[in-house]
């Protein structure tokens, strides 16, 4: 059974400060990694990871993959309090019952 | 453009009956996928549809089925609800070039809340 973990579960921090999530798994036939920034409903896309060591970034935000050890990180910079949300990881092993595999996610406080 | 779309936003059914939610993909988009998430599990997948056919199956029962149309809606059912079955249901589309299950990212609708009481 492909399995996503998250780490840490939750994290509180003040503005202006940088954080970096976790993200390791373990799938059978790992074709991408994603990261979704979830606010209230409907998670919203951040990055998909498909090629080791090479960053993907966007603003504030970064992430890298690391095929050979099975995990991904999600950096954000000088972090603001519209920072705050669940950041799901999911993998996608290609089909089959497990479809794409979700952490159970970090949930992201940022304090003013 | 258009994004996901998901009908009802929320609902409240009681135990025995059935459900029918509604996902209207972003336009151009072929693969359907349904997730339901909880507290206690998490995002779990439920389905994918790519072109009117189911093309992966998560571990549910089969109290849970769906379908797609030719214009790419998808419809998920619940029979007889459980208590259990309360949850958000999320449906994902994504351009699929119907070799993989993801070949691009897949955008996320608001969800439906599902109340079973």
């Amino acid at each position: 059974e492909d399995k996503v973990v998250q780490s840490p579960l939750s994290l509180v921090v003040h503005e202006g400060d940088t954080v970096t999530l976790n993200c390791s798994y373990e799938v059978t036939n790992f074709r991408s990694l994603l990261w979704y920034k979830q606010e209230k409903k409907a998670p919203t896309f951040l990055f998909m990871l498909t090629s080791s060591g090479i960053e993907k970034k966007s603003g504030r935000l970064s992430s890298i993959l690391d095929k050979k050890e099975l995990f991904s990180i999600l950096n954000i910079t000088a972090t603001q309090t519209g920072d705050s949300a669940v950041y799901l990881c999911a993998v996608d092993s290609g089909g089959g019952a497990d479809g794409l595999t979700f952490g159970k996610g970090t949930h992201l406080i940022i304090q003013p | 453009k258009a994004g996901v779309t998901q009908t009802p936003r929320y609902l409240i059914k009681t135990r025995g009956q059935q459900v029918t939610l509604s996902c209207s993909p972003i336009s151009g988009h072929r693969s359907v996928s349904w997730y339901q998430q909880t507290p206690g599990q998490g995002l779990q997948f439920l389905f994918e549809y790519f072109s009117e056919t189911q093309r992966n199956k998560g571990n549910f029962p089969g109290r849970f089925s769906g379908r797609q149309f030719s214009n790419s809606r998808s419809e998920m059912n619940v029979s007889t609800l459980e208590l259990g079955d309360s949850a958000l249901y999320l449906c994902a589309s994504s351009f699929s070039t119907g070799k993989a299950l993801l070949d691009t990212e897949a955008f996320f609708g608001q969800g439906t809340r599902l109340t079973v009481v």
